[in-house]
Order: structure tokens, then sequence, then C-alpha cells
């Protein structure tokens, strides 16, 4: 069975600060991993996923996240935050090669970005 | 391309009314889901299907259906509708291979 923990279910950061969301997994299975971006009454945007290639993944608007098995965490950071980052962040897990590729979802943070 | 489209966007329902929801994707995906997302917990998935004919429970499945008689669609029914089904619906599907997933926009529903 798979499932995810997201510590922090809200986040304030400064502009120009380092923001860390962190995300730990439980999958029986080797897992693929996602992290979603979801603006204010908007769908789910893909920022960027694990599938078992690096483990330091790049993704969209300057994020990243890294793949760390022996902690089972896969934390999601960005150098310096913008004022167009506050959203609701949701981590993801799917198991690799599963029946089923369904994903299941932490309960989200949400990020505030104070000027 | 398309994608992933869910019908409606927006609706409103009295208490105990039916309605369904519709998911279509052209890219010949074997795999959809429909999830509700509300607030503080995240998305649930509510049922699936692992290919045409085919569906299955998923975490809150109580109060829904769904079919999947065409391989392309995935169908959310609601048949007595009660406020605590008030919530964002999202549809969503993949490949065999399961390593991108593609979510719908989104379906707003609201039971008063």
């Amino acid at each position: 069975a798979q499932s995810v923990t997201q510590l922090g279910s809200h986040v304030s950061v400064s502009e120009g600060a380092l923001v860390l969301l962190r995300c730990n997994y439980s999958s029986s299975v080797p897992p693929y991993l996602f992290w979603y971006v979801q603006y204010p009454n908007q769908g789910l945007q893909l920022l960027l996923k694990y599938t078992s290639a690096a483990t330091l993944v790049k993704g969209i608007n300057g994020f990243e996240a890294e793949f760390k098995k022996s902690e089972t965490s896969f934390h999601l950071t960005k150098p310096s935050a913008h004022m167009s980052d506050a959203a609701e962040y949701f981590c993801a897990v799917s198991p690799y090669g599963g029946a089923t590729n369904k994903l299941i979802f932490g309960t989200g943070t949400l990020l505030a970005v104070q000027p | 391309n398309a994608g992933v489209t869910q019908t409606p966007k927006f609706r409103v329902l009295k208490t105990g009314q039916s309605m369904t929801l519709l998911c279509a994707q052209d890219m010949n995906h074997e795999y959809m889901y429909w999830y509700r997302q509300d607030p503080g917990m995240g998305l649930r998935l509510i049922h699936y299907s692992v290919g045409e004919g085919t569906t299955a429970k998923g975490e809150v499945p109580d109060g829904y259906n769904v079919s999947r008689l065409k391989k392309q669609n995935f169908l959310l029914g609601l048949e007595s509708a009660a406020p605590s089904q008030t919530s964002v619906y999202f549809c969503a599907s993949t490949g065999t291979s399961g390593n991108t997933i593609y979510f719908g926009e989104g379906s707003w529903l609201t039971v008063v």
C-alpha cells in the first residue's frame, strides 16, 4: 500500500527566501513520485516527477526535489521564493509497475509568500 | 490536443437530485480515475478503471457510481446528491506505464 505525508499544512516564507515543502512517502514497491501545484480556483499543474531515473529532479518555475530512498522523502525546494509561488502544493505517489497506476495524494501544503 | 475534458465545469444541485459528470480523454489511455478535492484533505480517489468495461472502488466510493462503456469515457454518477458531496471533482487518465498522469480542469459541484 502507498501513502503520502506532507508535513505542515501551511508554510509562510518571505519573498526571496528558501522554499522547503516536505513530503514523506510509504510504498511497498518502488514508487513514482510527483509534485503538483494548484492556484486558487484552478486545476492541478505538474511541477515535477521522479520516475526512477535521476534522484534530483528539476521542474518548472525553478523548483526541484530530491528522492531519498533511505529517508523515504521527496521534499520540494526552491532557492528564492517569488510572490507568484503562493499556491497549494500536493505531493503524490504511484507504484512503479503497479496494476492500477493510481495516484495517492498528500493533504497539501498551502504556501504563502510575504513581501 | 484536448487531453482530458470534464463536463460540466460548474453545477448546482438540490439535495436528492441526480447528475452525471463526464470525463473524456483522447489519448487512448487504459487507466482513468475520479477524485474529489476537499479543503485540508487533498485529493481522494472515488473510483477508477483499468480498462474499458472495468471499474473499481477507490478510497471514498459511497454515494457514487461509475461506468466505462467506452475506452475514452469515464462517467461519474450521483444518484441522490447530498450536501456532503459538495466538492471539486477531478478526472485523470494515464497509459500503461503510469509515469505521466493527465488531469482534467475540474468540475465544481455544489449541493444545496
